[in-house]
């Protein structure tokens, strides 16, 4: 079955550093792949929409990569500020998405 | 725009009854789509409408969920009777043409808690 992979534990960083999270799948081509931000008590808050003939994306401090023969993405944030903390979810598909568990980030001043 | 609306926003009740989740989607949307957040499970799609015909509701669990969209401003997902394990976050997201893509806008979500 489709699997998606992100770390689970908590990634904290000092504030101005990159912040680079990962989201792996298996057993899934998808032809889109999107990063959502969720912070606590509110909905997942659309990022950025990769698709699989696109190698990279970005928008201002953020940056997206696909590589689909690793069958992987990596999300960063560059420059990074406590306001980025938050849960960050990956999501594969077109309509019918499928929600990795999501890796919550901690940008400490 | 006010963005996807989703009432009520809290919702406690006892095993056994129905519970009715309201959704709103964004003005010209034609997607829209029911999904259930746990600590366990993550986000979960339950089903999706496209120009209010439902498309895929493989998500669903159980016999117990039932979902409507009788036009294009509104949406139910109805738990009947409900049970314990029901207890999640319902999220409405809606997407559709003029998005620039497949990206989702999603609703601030309904807590749901059955005792």
């Amino acid at each position: 079955s489709q699997k998606i992979e992100q770390n689970s534990e908590a990634l904290n960083i000092q504030e101005g550093k990159t912040a680079t999270l990962t989201c792996n799948y298996t057993n899934y081509s998808p032809a889109y792949l999107q990063w959502y931000r969720q912070d606590p008590g509110r909905g997942p808050v659309f990022l950025l929409l990769i698709r699989e003939n696109e190698k990279e994306k970005r928008k201002e401090r953020l940056k997206v990569t696909f590589d689909t023969t690793l069958k992987q993405s990596l999300f960063h944030i560059t420059a990074s500020q406590p306001a980025d903390s938050a849960t960050y979810l990956c999501a594969l598909g077109d309509n019918k998405l499928i929600f990795g568990a999501g890796t919550r980030l901690a940008v400490h001043p | 725009d006010a963005g996807v609306i989703q009432s009520p926003r809290h919702e406690v009740t006892e095993m056994g009854q129905e519970v009715t989740l309201r959704c709103k989607p964004i003005s010209g949307h034609n997607s829209l789509f029911w999904y259930r957040q746990t600590m366990m499970r993550g986000l979960e799609l339950l089903i999706y409408f496209n120009n209010n015909v439902p498309i895929d509701d493989s998500g669903m669990p159980e016999d117990r969920f039932s979902a409507k969209m009788p036009n294009a401003s509104f949406s139910t997902l109805k738990i009947q009777p409900s049970e314990p394990r029901d207890s999640a976050v319902y999220f409405c997201a809606s997407t559709g043409t003029g998005t620039g893509g497949y990206e989702q806008y999603f609703g601030p979500g309904t807590r749901l808690t059955v005792t």
